[in-house]
């Protein structure tokens, strides 16, 4: 069935640092993938999305491609800041369907 | 209203009492999700709703669960006589549609209830 492994936290980072989370994908067909964030005491966001291979998502500084070739959505950000300290999942959709499959998330924590 | 709206935010019941969790969506959103979210995992599907008709419960674990969206727009998610291993978030989603919708249609999450089951 189609599933999502993210790397496992957390990641600790100083401000300014560079940031990569890792996900990779197993799907059927030609899904849609995504990155929300949940922030301390708020809900579910989504963070960005990309729709077919290749394409890029980007939003707050953060940015993933879509990755046929490797079945990857990788996150990045140049240089995090203390307000980017969250939980990120990564997740897919697959055209036709309805549901979406988490990752189990990823915790990032950035020290001033 | 401007986003997806949870009721309550947080409860605690003691076991085997029945709890109800509510959820208004995104006004004019056609499609309505329920996840579960145990504590340290990603959410996980539990049911979906196309208007008022139930078009998937394959995700809710056993016939304790149920829930309905009588009018297409408010859903409650219902779960009785309640065990400690159903203590979790539980999330409400919605989107403008799903089923065979176009591709990337993006669901938007509610702040989630928090059910902690004692």
């Amino acid at each position: 069935g189609d599933s999502v492994t993210q790397m496992e936290g957390p990641v600790t980072l100083s401000e300014e640092a560079f940031l990569t989370i890792n996900c990779t994908y197993t799907a059927t067909g030609y899904p849609s993938l995504f990155w929300y964030v949940q922030y301390p005491g708020e809900g579910l966001q989504l963070l960005l999305k990309a729709t077919k291979a290749d394409d890029k998502g980007s939003n707050k500084g953060f940015e993933a491609t879509y990755r046929k070739e490797t079945t990857s959505f990788h996150l990045e950000k140049g240089s995090v800041q203390v307000s980017d300290s969250a939980v990120y999942f990564c997740a897919l959709s697959t055209p036709g369907t309805y549901k979406y499959i988490f990752g189990t998330g990823t915790r990032l924590k950035v020290l001033a | 209203g401007a986003g997806v709206s949870q009721s309550p935010r947080y409860k605690v019941t003691k076991r085997g009492q029945d709890v109800a969790l509510r959820c208004d969506p995104i006004s004019g959103h056609v499609s309505l999700y329920w996840y579960r979210q145990a504590l340290g995992q990603g959410p996980e599907f539990l049911t979906y709703f196309n208007y008022e008709a139930q078009q998937d419960k394959s995700g809710l674990p056993n016939d304790r669960f149920s829930a309905e969206r009588p009018e297409g727009s408010i859903s409650t998610l219902t779960i009785q006589r309640t065990e400690q291993r159903d203590s979790a978030m539980y999330r409400c989603a919605s989107s403008l549609a799903g089923g065979i919708g176009p591709s990337g249609n993006t669901i938007y999450f509610g702040e989630g209830s928090w059910l902690t089951v004692v």
